[in-house]
């Protein structure tokens, strides 16, 4: 399968536990970008990069949230002392330069905090 | 709350019957329009995407209708199959102003009845 990967597809945590999740794109898409969707909404954009430079971040993300690309290639999103309005869907998704507003999504991670 | 959430626009038709999905849009600088198909616990699929300069795009089984001067997207699916159940979403992309997101209107629940 050569699409977007998330891992893991569900974690359930206690508030106040850090999380760390794992995204990685399509192998020759440099633009990758996390987004987050509630039940019943479409997602809302979080942060993206290009490459390995984060070049844009929503105010949504807040400095309980850092998102990282070290190599380029596979992204990870970590929350810090989660709380339980970080339950959601985080989605992860990859586009080309060329083709960039056709983003290619991953299954997502299921976050739950208790 | 969540319960408002979860009470997604519904369209309901019988299988064979042509679907006609809307979505309004508010940005008048988006340049792309993108439609997305979202099944139970998956992650949003590309399903079309038309440019602004165009006001229809054809794909298999789907055709997507631009109305600029009313700022209005339509995604028409011919002979609706059961495998089409699912929640579809429009997006915008905005390539102005350092913007690199995807905008996403509001969902709408597509129930295919045998």
């Amino acid at each position: 399968d050569t699409g977007v990967s998330q891992d893991p597809r569900h974690k359930i945590t206690k508030r106040g536990q850090n999380v760390t999740f794992r995204c990685d794109p399509i192998s020759e898409h440099n633009r990758l970008y996390w987004y987050r969707q509630t039940l019943g909404q479409g997602p809302e954009f979080l942060t993206y990069f290009q490459n390995e430079a984060q070049l844009e971040k929503s105010r949504l993300l807040s400095d309980r949230f850092s998102a990282e690309r070290p190599k380029g290639s596979f992204s990870t999103l970590e929350i810090q002392r989660t709380e339980q309005g970080d339950s959601a869907m985080y989605l992860c998704a990859s586009s080309s330069l060329a083709g960039r507003y056709i983003q290619y999504f991953g299954a997502g991670t299921r976050l739950s905090v208790l | 709350g969540e319960s408002v959430g979860l009470h997604l626009p519904t369209l309901s038709v019988q299988e064979g019957d042509n679907s006609i999905i809307n979505c309004a849009y508010s940005n008048s600088a988006s340049d792309y329009f993108i439609w997305y198909k979202q099944e139970s616990g998956k992650g949003p699929q590309f399903i079309i995407d038309i440019r602004s300069n165009m006001d229809k795009r054809q794909g298999q089984r789907v055709t997507v209708l631009l109305n600029k001067t009313v700022k209005h997207l339509s995604l028409q699916i011919a002979a609706t199959q059961p495998g089409d159940s699912a929640v579809y979403f429009c997006a915008e992309y905005d390539p102005t102003g350092g913007g690199n997101k995807l905008t996403f209107g509001t969902g709408t629940q597509l129930k295919v009845e045998l």
